[in-house]
């Protein structure tokens, strides 16, 4: 079975442009959450969506927003970069059974110039 | 809110030494507590989860445990190798949450 995966892998952006990530998740998994990993912070939760709809959204500005389509595949936007977006950026699927078990795709560096 | 703490921050030990990480977490209402491995620039592999009426779990060389009454959790690495050499992290969920609420990691080396 295939695992999370997250599209692009690397990606260079330029203060102030908006930038997509993409995660699929494994087949079946109906929850994803996004997550954001800087050296200072360490890995911050940024927002939670299961059947299309956001559940939690941690503490980050708007210009973070996310979306899930009915396939359970989703979507991060972040508008107006700053260079403090710089980030590994993951993504993690749960099938949504009880025990909420995470699995973690190999997240998007995104380098903001 | 839940703060989870990792001590220590960086561990080195010679090749098949027997080690143990450990974990603190705040709030003893956690649902589960699980444990990553990150090698450099990757994304994170989950080891082993605990729910909250378990006391442990193992898988091979690794086993994990959880006191809630106590607010700590433990990862036991048996018989360590080089390429157990990565960043352990553990990350707590409240009841309800898929949110994890993530320790900073503790880089373990293990010298050959």
């Amino acid at each position: 079975k295939a695992g999370v995966t997250q599209t692009p892998r690397y990606l260079i952006k330029t203060r102030g442009q908006q930038v997509t990530l993409s995660c699929s998740p494994i087949s079946g998994h109906r929850s994803v959450s996004w997550y954001q990993q800087t050296p200072g912070q360490g890995l911050q939760f940024l927002f939670e969506y299961f059947s299309e709809t956001q559940r939690n959204k941690g503490n980050f500005p708007g210009r973070f927003s996310g979306r899930q389509f009915s396939n359970s595949r989703s979507e991060m936007n972040v508008s107006t970069l700053e260079l403090g977006d710089s980030a590994l950026y993951l993504c993690a699927s749960s099938l949504g059974l009880a025990t909420y078990e995470q699995y973690f795709g190999p997240g998007t560096r995104l380098t903001v110039t | 809110k839940q703060e989870v703490t990792q001590i220590p921050a960086a561990l080195s030990v010679p090749e098949g030494e027997n080690l143990v990480l450990n974990c603190s977490f705040t709030d003893s209402a956690i649902y589960n507590l699980q444990w990553f491995r990150q090698d450099p620039g990757k994304g994170l592999t989950s080891l082993l989860l605990i729910q909250s009426s378990q006391r442990e779990q193992t898988s091979g060389r690794l086993n994990a445990s959880l006191d809630k009454s106590s607010g700590r959790s433990t990862l036991y690495i048996a018989a360590s190798q080089p390429g157990d050499s990565a960043t352990y992290l553990c990350a707590a969920s409240g009841a309800g949450s898929y949110q994890l609420t993530f320790g900073k990691g503790t880089k373990l080396s293990v010298i050959p």
